[in-house]
Order: C-alpha cells, then structure tokens, then sequence
C-alpha cells in the first residue's frame, strides 16, 4: 500500500499570497497517476487536478500541480478568499488502495 | 447536469447491516468505473471500494473487506454498498464517486453524501 504524506498539516497565508503545498509517496507513483482534492466545510471534495498536472474542468489556472515519482506539489499562485479549504492528495496509479494523504488546512492569516 | 445522489444512511447498532444507494444522472453511467470514499467525523478522506463499469473488477480497502459489498445495476444508472457487521468506527459521510471511463484519473464527480452511524 502506498502511504501519502502532506506538508504542512496547517498552512496560513494571505489572500494574495502563493501557496505551495506537498504531498510525499512512500514509494514510486505509477504514471503520475495522482490528483488533488480541495474540500469545504460540509461539503463534498472537488477534483482539482489530476495526472499530477493536469487541471479538472473548469478549475482556474491558478491551481498548478507538479511532480512525479514520490514528490507533487500543488500550488496556488494568488490566494482569493474562496481557496481557504483542506486539500488532499490521492494516488490511483497501481492497483487499489487508492490511497488519500492526510489533508493540508489552508487558513487564513 | 452530471450528478450522484446518495441515500439509505442512517443509525444502526454495532453488528447491524445498511445499504447505501447512489443515483446517478446526466451521464453514460455504464461507461464509467465507480468508488465509495468515507469521511468519519473530523477526520480526512477514506477510499473504501471501487467497481469497473461492467462490474469486472472490485476492490475493497482492508478495513471493510468481508463486511462491504460493493455492486452496481448498469440499467438502472445505480450504485450500492452493502454494509454488513458495522462496527462504530464505520461511523462517517460515505459518498459515491464518478472515476474514469477508459482509465483512473480522479474522482471528478461526487454526490453529496449520506451519514452513517453506528451506535448502541
């Protein structure tokens, strides 16, 4: 089973500000077979990118995902209000668990 | 308008069964492979199983194996979990999750949830 871990837990920053989130496989991801999720209170996950680096429809272009192997980066480039969530890691790339990491908390500063 | 819609939570005393239901709509149901994913209270997200669109290929997560029976009715654009010897740790928001058609790349669609809870 292939474990996913993010950093940081809590990560307070600014409308504005860049957002750099991590999300650290215990071993090699196949395919980049990876996507990010971003979460409200009370309300269903949202897909945010998918394949490490290709963005859902419909998700604006400040969402960027990166990486490949054991280490993806989501990033956000300018904070707006609205993108103050938890954001999740999955990978899907070998055979199921399709295991999730254990959430970022982006808040506001 | 793609969407899922979950039904059949609820409570249920440890060692009892439920079945969840996920409708689904505005979408070629028959195409695309399927997932339950929990949340229990506070807590992040639980991948719990998963069904190929022509119900080929299932998979379960360890901590549901055996008591989980995931299925699904093509002609009738419906998913289910049957939920068999629930413990309190079962207790969360399941939802159903649209996956890929040809191949995994995300969960792009999910319903909206229904809460299960498990208690004496």
């Amino acid at each position: 089973e292939i474990v996913l871990t993010q950093s940081p837990a809590t990560l307070s920053l600014s409308p504005g500000e860049r957002a750099t989130l991590s999300c650290g496989a215990s071993q090699s991801v196949s395919s980049s077979y990876l996507a990010w999720y971003q979460q409200k209170p009370g309300l269903a996950p949202r897909l945010l990118i998918y394949d490490a680096s290709s963005r859902a429809t419909g998700i604006p272009d400040r969402f960027s995902g990166s990486g490949s192997g054991t280490d993806f980066t989501l990033t956000i480039s300018r904070l707006e209000p609205e993108d103050f969530a938890v954001y999740y890691c999955q990978q899907y790339g070998s055979s199921p668990p399709y295991t999730f990491g254990q959430g970022t908390k982006l808040e506001i500063k | 308008e793609v969407q899922l819609v979950e039904s059949g939570g609820g409570l249920v005393k440890p060692g009892g069964s439920l079945r969840l239901s996920c409708a689904a709509s505005g979408f070629t149901f028959s195409s695309y492979s399927m997932n339950w994913v929990r949340q229990a209270p506070g807590k992040g997200l639980e991948w719990v199983s998963s069904i190929s669109s022509s119900s080929s290929y299932i998979y379960y997560a360890d901590s549901v194996k055996g008591r989980f029976t995931i299925s699904r009715d093509n002609a009738k654009n419906s998913l289910y979990l049957q939920m068999n010897s629930l413990r309190a740790e079962d207790t969360a928001v399941y939802y159903c999750a649209r996956d890929g058609a040809l191949r995994p790349y995300g969960m792009d669609v999910w319903g909206q949830g229904t809460t299960v809870t498990v208690s004496s």
